[in-house]
């Protein structure tokens, strides 16, 4: 199988502080993750791609001083909202593809629900 | 610019079949996705295309056309659990993932 896990499922902030969220290939080493919001009935948004041991490539519109993106192993990565504000609440999931998969599927953790206070 | 259009909700009765189409616009193409999503979870796997033609797998069924740039995802024998969002998502050619808002199916008894 190919099982991501992500940590917490969900939180509830104070505007102002910093919330960490975890995500985990728990059987494949995983070289790349992806980190995904998605606001109600909306599709998901990519926010940025991180490859173990380099730097997050951010899409167009993602600040990558609020959004810290480290992926320091082949099975972690961990998303980091500094700063949160209430429009920061989302739903934000990350994903991992497995590269000795032909076609580079991606595997979705549970998804963690950020509410900003 | 790159796009996927899909219909933004539609509505089945148990037991029966629903066609949910997907257009797509993309820089290049590396395959096709579907994915189902239950409200408040993560998105699951369904199917992969890359070539033309019919993908089978139970009672799921997922047909490509690239000449097209068109596919449909087919759902037979409709079960109430059924009751998702359906989103689809094409790899350009620089496999990233581009994805459409998705469709709601909605299941009546």
């Amino acid at each position: 199988g190919a099982v991501v896990s992500q940590h917490p499922s969900w939180v509830i902030c104070k505007s102002g502080t910093s919330v960490k969220i975890e995500c985990r290939s728990l059987d494949f080493q995983a070289t790349t993750m992806f980190w995904y919001r998605q606001f109600p009935k909306q599709s998901l948004m990519l926010m940025a791609t991180s490859n173990e041991g380099s730097k997050a490539t951010y899409e167009q519109g993602v600040e990558k001083d609020k959004f810290l993106i480290n992926h320091a192993s082949l099975t972690l990565s961990t998303l980091t909202v500094t700063s949160a504000h209430p429009e920061d609440s989302s739903f934000y999931i990350c994903s991992a593809s497995r590269p000795d998969m032909s076609s580079y599927e991606q595997y979705f953790g549970p998804g963690t629900r950020l509410t900003v206070t | 610019g790159q796009n996927i259009d899909q219909p933004t909700e539609m509505t089945a009765t148990e037991g029966a079949i629903v066609q949910i189409n997907c257009t797509y616009q993309t820089s290049g193409f590396n395959g096709l996705f579907w994915y189902q999503q239950h409200a408040g979870e993560a998105p699951t796997f369904l199917s992969y295309n890359v070539l033309d033609g019919l993908e089978e797998k139970g009672r799921f069924s997922s047909f490509l056309s690239r000449s097209k740039g068109y596919s449909y995802l087919l759902l037979k024998e409709l079960q109430m659990k059924d009751s998702a969002s359906y989103l689809c998502a094409v790899r350009d050619s620089n496999y990233q993932l581009i994805w459409g808002a998705g469709t709601k199916l909605i299941i009546k008894p």
